[in-house]
């Protein structure tokens, strides 16, 4: 079992441009999230999906979608990328209670 | 708004020393508790997950505490080693546990 996984590892952006990070668990789990990571301010998050079909927003939802395309995959996608969204962002995922992480994409905006 | 801290923010100590690690948090009404580990560069390994009705979680040489009265949560870890040099993240569920808010963690350095 991969657990959950995210592509790409490493992103560089320019201001203005589009990018979809993907993540997907073969755990067979219901909920799926993203968070985003910055010093200082913890993970804080920006979508969730509590099952198939279904996203809400989160903390920070601003200058980002999702897609929920099925239960395995969750996608996040910034339509016009800012400097402020230069980040680590993260994928989770969980069946109740325990939630278990991607590895992470770091995300440089330009 | 749930706010959750740890302090301190880093902690250094020798090799085989036991050490606590605090969290505190604004809100008790929380569905549960996750202690994470977070290595440089890496994402986030779940150590532990304390429910609200639970008042301790153990796992090897790490146990957890939780008081939702006083609005606080300790990692205790035992014995420690250099290989348990982290960051160490707590989070607490609230919203029927779909929601996580994080501490901003303790970056633990164990030296030989």
């Amino acid at each position: 079992n991969a657990g959950v996984t995210q592509t790409p590892k490493f992103q560089v952006l320019k201001t203005g441009q589009s990018m979809t990070l993907q993540c997907a668990q073969d755990m067979n789990h219901n909920s799926m999230y993203w968070y985003r990571q910055d010093p200082g301010m913890g993970l804080r998050l920006i979508y969730y999906s509590a099952s198939e079909g279904t996203t809400d927003k989160g903390e920070v939802p601003n200058g980002y979608n999702v897609s929920r395309l099925n239960k395995r995959e969750f996608s996040l996608r910034l339509e016009s990328a800012a400097p402020s969204q230069t980040s680590v962002y993260f994928c989770a995922s969980s069946d109740w209670d325990e939630q278990f992480f991607g590895p992470g994409t770091r995300l440089t905006v330009l | 708004k749930q706010e959750v801290t740890q302090i301190p923010a880093a902690l250094s100590v020798p090799e085989g020393e036991n050490l606590v690690l605090n969290c505190s948090f604004t809100d008790s009404a929380i569905y549960n508790l996750q202690w994470f580990r977070q290595d440089p560069g890496k994402g986030l390994t779940s150590l532990l997950l304390i429910q609200s009705s639970q008042r301790e979680q153990t796992s090897g040489r790490l146990n957890a505490s939780l008081d939702k009265s006083s609005g606080r949560s300790t990692l205790y870890i035992a014995a420690s080693q250099p290989g348990d040099s982290a960051t160490y993240l707590c989070a607490v569920g609230w919203g029927g546990g779909n929601k996580l808010t994080f501490g901003t963690g303790t970056q633990l350095k164990v030296e030989l």
